[in-house]
């Protein structure tokens, strides 16, 4: 079993829809959880970091941390085309470590 | 803004060759990694460094070999590339947390996607 369970997809939606990207962990050590989004042939960019269990909203983005249940989520509101991309979560135990552990990754299109 | 920059975009080597791969961050980081990027697979870590001249295994070093002598460059290095390190290559950056116990956010580059004929 993976570290980081992430579902490839690919997801469609179209234009204006609510997306919900999700993450299952099975480290409880865990405790920083990261976003990135990578657009075709770019590198990864950060999109949300959270710390912890609870939520964290940045404009259109919600990022959700459920430490009980070891499971993550990326919420995007109105989404766009532009938001059409692959959307990676990692994560680190903190404190000591510098390890990542990626998911492989969702790949969202979003159409106009 | 952070800014980390690898030398190519796209490479193309033949089996046997030396492949050097550059990566260079302006922010003053102390840390550096090396990734390699697959389909299906993810991010999978090769090297990292978290001083100058300091270096340790990732999870998949076979194969290769790094190289930091300054502090804002990390070389990657193929000593005989082969045609399964055909990959997408991802350096990255991050700081030391304010208190120095832990790595602060990982800040990549755009990649290099090497192709190995």
């Amino acid at each position: 079993q993976k570290e980081v369970e992430q579902d490839p997809g690919p997801l469609s939606v179209p234009e204006g829809a609510i997306v919900s990207l999700n993450c299952t962990y099975s480290n409880s050590a865990f405790q920083y959880f990261m976003w990135y989004r990578q657009y075709s042939r770019k590198g990864p960019e950060l999109l949300m970091y959270t710390y912890s269990s609870g939520n964290k909203e940045d404009g259109r983005f919600t990022a959700q941390v459920d430490k009980s249940s070891k499971y993550i989520s990326l919420f995007i509101r109105d989404s766009q085309p532009s938001d059409s991309a692959t959307y990676l979560c990692a994560m680190s135990a903190g404190p000591g470590t510098y390890k990542y552990i990626f998911g492989t990754g969702t790949r969202l299109k979003v159409l106009a | 803004d952070v800014k980390v920059t690898q030398s190519s975009r796209y490479l193309v080597k033949r089996t046997g060759e030396k492949v050097f791969l550059e990566c260079v961050q302006d922010m003053d980081h102390e840390n550096m990694f090396w990734y390699r990027q697959d389909p299906g697979l993810g991010l999978r870590l090769i090297y990292f460094s978290y001083d100058v001249k300091m270096k340790e295994k990732g999870d998949i070093p076979e194969g290769y070999s790094v190289s930091r002598e300054k502090k804002e460059r990390f070389s990657l290095i193929l000593e005989s590339a082969s045609t399964n390190q055909t990959s997408m290559y991802l350096c990255a950056s991050s700081s030391f947390s304010s208190q120095g116990t832990s790595t602060d956010t990982q800040y990549f580059g755009p990649g290099t996607r090497l192709t190995v004929l």
